[in-house]
Protein backbone atom coordinates (compact mmCIF):
# COMPACT_ATOMS: atom_id res chain seq x y z
CA UNK A 1 0.00 0.00 0.00
CA UNK A 2 1.33 3.28 -0.90
CA UNK A 3 2.88 5.85 2.19
CA UNK A 4 3.21 9.26 3.43
CA UNK A 5 7.16 8.77 3.73
CA UNK A 6 9.18 11.75 6.22
CA UNK A 7 13.02 11.83 6.41
CA UNK A 8 14.36 11.97 8.84
CA UNK A 9 12.57 10.71 11.82
CA UNK A 10 14.75 12.92 14.14
CA UNK A 11 16.43 16.11 13.94
CA UNK A 12 17.92 17.59 16.93
CA UNK A 13 18.74 21.13 16.28
CA UNK A 14 20.89 24.41 18.10
CA UNK A 15 18.30 27.35 18.95
CA UNK A 16 18.26 29.46 15.93
CA UNK A 17 19.11 27.66 13.24
CA UNK A 18 16.93 26.72 10.39
CA UNK A 19 15.96 23.54 9.91
CA UNK A 20 13.69 21.60 6.56
CA UNK A 21 11.51 18.60 7.46
CA UNK A 22 11.31 16.41 4.53
CA UNK A 23 8.08 14.33 3.35
CA UNK A 24 7.35 12.75 0.05
CA UNK A 25 2.87 12.44 -0.40
CA UNK A 26 1.68 9.22 -2.29
CA UNK A 27 2.27 9.69 -5.85
CA UNK A 28 -1.68 10.47 -7.17
CA UNK A 29 -2.65 12.95 -4.33
CA UNK A 30 -3.10 16.25 -4.92
CA UNK A 31 -3.69 17.52 -0.89
CA UNK A 32 -0.48 17.93 1.23
CA UNK A 33 -0.83 19.11 4.55
CA UNK A 34 1.40 19.41 7.93
CA UNK A 35 0.33 18.61 11.95
CA UNK A 36 2.44 18.94 15.05
CA UNK A 37 2.15 17.41 17.86
CA UNK A 38 4.06 18.87 20.81
CA UNK A 39 4.50 16.11 23.87
CA UNK A 40 1.39 15.49 25.47
CA UNK A 41 -0.42 17.93 23.13
CA UNK A 42 -3.30 17.29 20.95
CA UNK A 43 -1.92 17.06 17.12
CA UNK A 44 -2.65 20.47 16.09
CA UNK A 45 -3.08 21.53 11.85
CA UNK A 46 -0.71 23.66 10.99
CA UNK A 47 -0.96 24.10 7.03
CA UNK A 48 -2.40 23.32 4.07
CA UNK A 49 -1.62 22.70 0.29
CA UNK A 50 -2.74 22.45 -2.84
CA UNK A 51 -2.42 23.41 -6.31
CA UNK A 52 1.17 24.86 -5.35
CA UNK A 53 0.19 27.43 -3.01
CA UNK A 54 -1.10 27.95 0.49
CA UNK A 55 -5.13 27.05 0.62
CA UNK A 56 -5.40 27.85 4.52
CA UNK A 57 -2.95 27.89 7.87
CA UNK A 58 -3.15 28.03 11.49
CA UNK A 59 -2.00 30.88 13.78
CA UNK A 60 0.82 28.40 14.25
CA UNK A 61 2.08 28.93 11.34
CA UNK A 62 3.89 32.43 11.39
CA UNK A 63 6.43 34.10 9.44
CA UNK A 64 8.96 31.17 10.63
CA UNK A 65 6.98 28.86 8.91
CA UNK A 66 7.21 28.12 5.24
CA UNK A 67 6.59 24.95 2.93
CA UNK A 68 7.33 24.42 -0.35
CA UNK A 69 6.85 21.64 -3.40
CA UNK A 70 9.92 21.98 -5.03
CA UNK A 71 9.36 19.10 -7.48
CA UNK A 72 6.95 16.61 -8.33
CA UNK A 73 7.37 14.33 -5.39
CA UNK A 74 8.58 16.23 -2.30
CA UNK A 75 7.03 18.52 0.48
CA UNK A 76 8.80 20.59 2.35
CA UNK A 77 7.96 22.69 5.92
CA UNK A 78 10.88 24.96 6.43
CA UNK A 79 11.73 26.57 10.24
CA UNK A 80 13.62 29.87 9.48
CA UNK A 81 14.94 30.32 13.24
CA UNK A 82 13.95 27.68 15.39
CA UNK A 83 12.79 28.12 19.24
CA UNK A 84 13.34 25.90 22.05
CA UNK A 85 8.92 25.58 21.87
CA UNK A 86 9.34 23.97 18.21
CA UNK A 87 10.12 20.75 19.25
CA UNK A 88 7.60 18.78 18.75
CA UNK A 89 6.64 15.68 16.25
CA UNK A 90 5.63 17.13 12.86
CA UNK A 91 3.53 14.70 10.95
CA UNK A 92 2.98 15.30 7.34
CA UNK A 93 -0.40 13.97 5.01
CA UNK A 94 -1.83 13.61 2.03
CA UNK A 95 -5.08 13.19 0.46
CA UNK A 96 -6.32 12.42 -3.04
CA UNK A 97 -9.18 15.12 -3.10
CA UNK A 98 -11.19 16.80 -0.34
CA UNK A 99 -13.49 13.73 0.15
CA UNK A 100 -10.91 11.19 0.54
CA UNK A 101 -8.91 10.67 4.41
CA UNK A 102 -6.01 11.48 4.98
CA UNK A 103 -2.74 9.48 5.31
CA UNK A 104 -0.34 10.73 7.52
CA UNK A 105 3.63 9.62 7.48
CA UNK A 106 5.53 8.25 10.65
CA UNK A 107 6.39 11.62 11.37
CA UNK A 108 9.84 13.72 12.41
CA UNK A 109 10.54 14.08 16.15
CA UNK A 110 12.02 17.85 15.96
CA UNK A 111 14.32 18.30 18.74
CA UNK A 112 15.54 22.36 19.46
CA UNK A 113 18.53 22.78 22.09
CA UNK B 1 -14.15 26.76 16.57
CA UNK B 2 -14.75 23.36 15.93
CA UNK B 3 -13.36 21.02 18.70
CA UNK B 4 -13.05 17.39 19.75
CA UNK B 5 -13.36 15.94 23.37
CA UNK B 6 -12.24 12.58 24.12
CA UNK B 7 -12.39 11.07 27.46
CA UNK B 8 -8.99 10.82 29.30
CA UNK B 9 -6.36 7.70 29.26
CA UNK B 10 -5.08 5.23 29.70
CA UNK B 11 -7.42 2.61 29.20
CA UNK B 12 -6.46 -0.72 31.30
CA UNK B 13 -7.85 -3.42 30.13
CA UNK B 14 -7.41 -7.31 29.98
CA UNK B 15 -7.64 -9.40 26.56
CA UNK B 16 -10.61 -10.18 25.44
CA UNK B 17 -12.89 -7.31 27.29
CA UNK B 18 -15.09 -4.68 25.56
CA UNK B 19 -13.90 -1.37 24.63
CA UNK B 20 -14.93 2.23 24.67
CA UNK B 21 -13.44 5.08 24.13
CA UNK B 22 -16.05 8.15 24.40
CA UNK B 23 -15.56 10.97 21.81
CA UNK B 24 -18.15 14.41 21.60
CA UNK B 25 -17.40 16.74 18.95
CA UNK B 26 -18.34 20.34 18.61
CA UNK B 27 -18.36 21.55 14.63
CA UNK B 28 -20.79 24.51 12.85
CA UNK B 29 -21.74 22.27 10.24
CA UNK B 30 -21.53 18.75 9.35
CA UNK B 31 -18.23 17.66 9.63
CA UNK B 32 -16.74 13.90 8.59
CA UNK B 33 -15.51 12.19 11.70
CA UNK B 34 -12.63 9.79 12.17
CA UNK B 35 -10.67 7.73 14.11
CA UNK B 36 -6.90 7.24 13.88
CA UNK B 37 -4.73 4.88 16.09
CA UNK B 38 -1.01 5.42 16.21
CA UNK B 39 1.13 2.27 17.80
CA UNK B 40 4.35 3.14 19.23
CA UNK B 41 6.82 4.44 17.10
CA UNK B 42 4.70 4.68 14.65
CA UNK B 43 2.77 7.32 13.02
CA UNK B 44 -1.38 8.14 12.84
CA UNK B 45 -3.39 5.51 11.15
CA UNK B 46 -7.02 5.83 9.68
CA UNK B 47 -8.99 3.13 11.47
CA UNK B 48 -12.40 3.90 10.38
CA UNK B 49 -14.71 6.98 9.23
CA UNK B 50 -18.16 8.24 8.71
CA UNK B 51 -19.05 10.91 6.59
CA UNK B 52 -22.82 11.66 8.02
CA UNK B 53 -25.62 10.81 10.41
CA UNK B 54 -26.11 7.31 11.39
CA UNK B 55 -23.03 6.01 9.17
CA UNK B 56 -21.21 3.19 10.51
CA UNK B 57 -17.62 3.34 10.29
CA UNK B 58 -15.88 0.17 10.75
CA UNK B 59 -12.69 -1.64 10.39
CA UNK B 60 -10.55 -4.61 12.46
CA UNK B 61 -13.14 -4.78 14.74
CA UNK B 62 -13.80 -1.91 15.55
CA UNK B 63 -16.86 0.34 15.21
CA UNK B 64 -18.01 3.52 15.20
CA UNK B 65 -21.29 5.15 14.53
CA UNK B 66 -21.81 8.68 13.83
CA UNK B 67 -24.66 10.44 15.85
CA UNK B 68 -25.75 13.58 15.08
CA UNK B 69 -28.24 14.33 18.32
CA UNK B 70 -25.65 13.38 21.16
CA UNK B 71 -23.01 14.75 18.32
CA UNK B 72 -20.86 11.44 19.37
CA UNK B 73 -18.46 9.02 17.80
CA UNK B 74 -17.56 6.52 20.38
CA UNK B 75 -15.29 3.69 19.31
CA UNK B 76 -16.10 0.40 20.08
CA UNK B 77 -14.39 -2.98 20.12
CA UNK B 78 -16.22 -6.12 21.19
CA UNK B 79 -12.98 -8.27 21.88
CA UNK B 80 -9.64 -6.48 22.55
CA UNK B 81 -6.36 -7.96 22.11
CA UNK B 82 -2.62 -6.99 23.47
CA UNK B 83 -1.73 -5.85 20.04
CA UNK B 84 -4.56 -3.35 20.12
CA UNK B 85 -2.63 -0.84 22.75
CA UNK B 86 -2.10 2.26 21.10
CA UNK B 87 -3.38 5.94 21.28
CA UNK B 88 -6.59 6.22 19.72
CA UNK B 89 -7.74 10.04 18.21
CA UNK B 90 -10.95 11.21 17.76
CA UNK B 91 -10.85 13.43 14.86
CA UNK B 92 -13.52 15.68 12.61
CA UNK B 93 -12.94 17.26 9.07
CA UNK B 94 -13.91 21.06 8.79
CA UNK B 95 -14.89 21.82 5.11
CA UNK B 96 -14.67 25.69 5.39
CA UNK B 97 -14.21 26.95 1.86
CA UNK B 98 -13.99 23.07 0.15
CA UNK B 99 -10.50 22.40 2.43
CA UNK B 100 -10.03 19.87 5.09
CA UNK B 101 -8.69 20.49 7.84
CA UNK B 102 -8.31 17.57 10.77
CA UNK B 103 -9.36 19.05 14.33
CA UNK B 104 -8.67 16.04 16.56
CA UNK B 105 -9.02 15.48 20.33
CA UNK B 106 -6.53 14.87 22.55
CA UNK B 107 -5.73 10.89 21.88
CA UNK B 108 -6.63 8.27 24.59
CA UNK B 109 -4.07 5.92 25.11
CA UNK B 110 -5.21 2.34 25.77
CA UNK B 111 -3.05 -0.63 27.42
CA UNK B 112 -4.08 -4.14 26.76
CA UNK B 113 -2.39 -6.68 28.79
CA UNK B 114 -2.39 -10.59 28.67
Amino acid sequence: EPEVTQTPSHQVTQMGQEVILRCVPISNHLYFYWYRQILGQKVEFLVSFYNNEISEKSEIFDDQFSVERPDGSNFTLKIRSTKLEDSAMYFCASSEDLNQPQHFGDGTRLSIL
Amino acid sequence: GDSVTQMEGPVTLSEEAFLTINCTYTATGYPSLFWYVQYPGEGLQLLLKATKADDKGSNKGFEATYRKETTSFHLEKGSVQVSDSAVYFCALSEKNTGFQKLVFGTGTRLLVSP
